[in-house]
């Protein structure tokens, strides 16, 4: 299975309103990094975490390592949200990660007036 | 956002040709990665360095792949034989190290025709 569970897959949201995507994993996620993919590829950092909570601006991100997930909240979304958001957990062990990233399948959010 | 740099942003090969790809990551990160990403949102890990020596790799990297990040020189990233499943997004990122933040470049669109 999906060792980085994403969801939902696809979401529409009307301008103004708020959501919630998450990401639940089955490996033992240590960091967690959420990222917007533009149409032409670039993937945009928002938050990098360990578990705790960050916020930054219409956006707040939590990783909680020991339930295995991490949410990222979009408030009053806007036009320019739109685009596919992508998690991505660096898991430890004790033979090292070598630092990879397991991504997750992406949510594409759509954004209407 | 990032500073990394990729190129080509396109590649057009056909099937057996040899393709060829450039990244020069951000100034003080001795950590570069390479992920394909495929029309379905699926990305695999290819490889990554520290400084010059490889720290990772898949096994298909290990056959029909090579890379290299030589010291003051782009990384790079070649298919010895590119095949019509090659196609996809190649996303370079780099990062300062173990957990942290990895940092993405606009990525190589290859079409294997």
């Amino acid at each position: 299975g999906d060792k980085v569970k994403q969801s939902p897959s696809a979401l529409s949201l009307q301008e103004g309103t708020n959501s919630a995507l998450r990401c639940n994993f089955s490996i033992a996620a240590t960091t967690v990094q959420w990222f917007l993919q533009n149409p032409r590829g670039s993937l945009m950092n928002l938050f990098y975490l360990v578990p705790g909570t960050k916020e930054n601006g219409r956006l707040k991100s939590a990783f909680d390592s020991k339930e295995s997930y991490s949410t990222l909240h979009i408030r009053d979304a806007q036009l320019e949200d739109s685009g596919t958001y992508f998690c991505a957990a660096e898991a430890g062990n004790s033979g090292g990660s070598n630092y990879k990233l397991t991504f997750g399948k992406g949510t594409l959010l759509t954004v209407t007036p | 956002n990032s500073k990394v740099i990729q190129t080509p942003r396109y590649l057009v090969k056909g099937q057996g040709q040899k393709a060829k790809m450039r990244c020069i990551p951000e100034k003080g990160h001795p950590v570069v990665f390479w992920y394909q990403q495929n029309k379905n949102n699926e990305f695999k890990f290819l490889i990554n360095f520290q400084n010059q020596e490889v720290l990772q790799q898949i096994d298909m990297t290990e056959k029909r792949f090579s890379a290299e990040c030589p010291s003051n020189s782009p990384c790079s990233l070649e298919i010895q034989s590119s095949e019509a499943g090659d196609s996809a997004l190649y996303l370079c990122a780099s990062s300062r190290g173990h957990q942290d933040t990895q940092y993405f470049g606009p990525g190589t669109r290859l079409l294997v025709l």
